[in-house]
């Protein structure tokens, strides 16, 4: 079955060191996005990609980047990791045309300490 | 993206209907509306969308009203697994457009499904 996984699912990390974290779907879909959820702010998006070599920054996306070398993989990477950027992190997936739902992964749950 | 408003909780007894109003008296006429949920820990779940018309499926059932300022998401026959965060969620579907694709969670409503 498709499906769209994250890892790892927990992190811990110090201050100032670089994050990588790692989203993969194999539906093959064209679109995919990075969303943090914190108390109180509900899920907000940090960054999204509408295809191979397409990335589009968020509401949320200071200290964070992403890369799309290819349709399966959405990595997001935190350049210098800030105590701020201690959250869930939840990646997800859609057809590219957006009509129909978005496939969320099982979170990062990330501590940076 | 037309904003919506949601109640911030609601209660419902195990084996009844659960009936979560949305407003979204601003919505257009190339918006639809999406429900999506979260159970505590978990990825937030696609429910169901629609237009204009009424949807169901082996979930919930959506009810727009004619004027499409609000709408209903009924879960017929709750469960203790159907508490969680439910989003009401109004988008454009414009390919091209700003919103293309994106999904804007506001703070939903909290069902609790009690025994």
């Amino acid at each position: 079955d498709a499906e769209i996984t994250q890892s790892p699912r927990h992190k811990i990390t110090e201050t100032g060191r670089q994050v990588t974290l790692a989203c993969h779907q194999t539906w093959n879909h064209n679109n995919m996005f990075w969303y943090r959820q914190d108390l109180g702010h509900g899920l907000r998006l940090i960054h999204y990609s509408y295809g191979v070599h397409d990335t589009n920054k968020g509401e949320v996306s200071d200290g964070y980047s992403v890369s799309r070398s290819n349709t399966e993989d959405l990595p997001l990477t935190l350049e210098s990791a800030a105590s701020s950027q201690t959250s869930v992190y939840f990646c997800a997936s859609s057809d590219r045309l957006g009509l129909h739902e978005q496939y969320f992964g099982p979170g990062t749950r990330l501590t940076v300490t | 993206d037309a904003k919506t408003t949601q109640p911030t909780s609601m209660d419902c007894a195990e084996g009844r209907a659960a009936n979560l109003p949305c407003n979204h008296s601003t919505i257009s006429g190339n918006e639809y509306v999406y429900w999506y949920r979260q159970i505590h820990s978990q990825g937030p779940q696609y429910i169901i969308h629609g237009l204009k018309n009424n949807e169901t499926n082996e979930m919930a059932s959506l009810i727009i009203t004619e004027d499409r300022k609000s709408s209903t998401l009924i879960l017929p026959h709750a469960t203790l697994r159907d508490t969680a965060v439910y989003y009401c969620i109004v988008r454009a579907l414009n390919a091209g457009g700003t919103s293309y694709g994106k999904l804007t969670f506001g703070q939903g409503t909290i069902l609790t499904v009690h025994p």
